[in-house]
């Protein structure tokens, strides 16, 4: 079954403990990323990934770190993790389709990581 | 970089009505436009998507208008049922940078 799997799906930490949140992908798409949602905000963009061992920041990256050493993988680390980053995170994966003449990129998204600050 | 704004916010229709949901986005470069859905709980998931090329799509109760010259584009579902009731995100992306932005989302509420 094609899938974006997230462990773990519900966190509960302190201020300044590592952590780090898996992302795993079974499409073999290019392009994953990593978004973070909040009441009244939306989803936005944490980081993103084009292909192995290549990242970028989205519109929301301090306090987070990423790795793509495999096609398949995207975890999202928090080094010092602090309470403003509570919120409900879910990884993506996606390609980049032709139709009509015309691109798209639909994003198939993980369960999603309810994390906890405290 | 793109901004995509989101209106309204909340909608609460009865049964059987329509739910009217827009979006504005800011980059005349964008060419994607999908829209999801997201139930309580669960992941957001595609429900359609048009491209600049395109003005106008249906999917049975469905629909999806874009108009690129005023920048905006808006969700038409018809004959709303409960369980259209979720959040849903309208998102914009220019695809040669593969950086989707979505708005705010709108939480629609149908009523039996």
């Amino acid at each position: 079954e094609a899938q974006v799997t997230q462990n773990p799906r519900y966190l509960i930490t302190v201020t300044g403990k590592k952590l780090t949140v898996t992302c795993s992908q079974n499409m073999n798409h290019e392009y994953m990323s990593w978004y973070r949602q909040d009441p009244g905000l939306g989803l936005r963009q944490i980081y993103y990934s084009m292909n192995v061992e290549v990242t970028d920041k989205g519109d929301v990256p301090e306090g987070y770190k990423v790795s793509r050493k495999e096609k398949r993988n995207f975890p999202l680390i928090l080094e010092s993790p602090s309470p403003n980053q509570t919120s409900l995170y879910f990884c993506a994966s996606s390609f980049l389709g032709l139709a009509g003449g015309q691109s798209y990129n639909e994003q198939f998204f993980g369960p999603g990581t309810r994390l906890t600050v405290l | 970089g793109e901004n995509v704004e989101q209106h309204p916010s909340t909608l609460s229709v009865q049964e059987g009505d329509s739910a009217v949901i827009k979006c504005t986005y800011s980059d005349s470069a964008s060419n994607y436009f999908p829209w999801y859905k997201q139930e309580l709980g669960k992941r957001p998931q595609l429900i359609i998507d048009i491209r600049s090329n395109v003005g106008e799509k249906k999917d049975q109760r469905i629909a999806v208008t874009l108009n690129k010259t005023a920048k905006h584009f808006s969700l038409h579902i018809t004959e709303t049922q409960p369980e259209d009731s979720a959040v849903y995100f309208c998102a914009a992306e220019n695809t040669g940078f593969q950086k989707l932005v979505f708005g705010t989302g709108t939480r629609l509420l149908v009523s039996p």
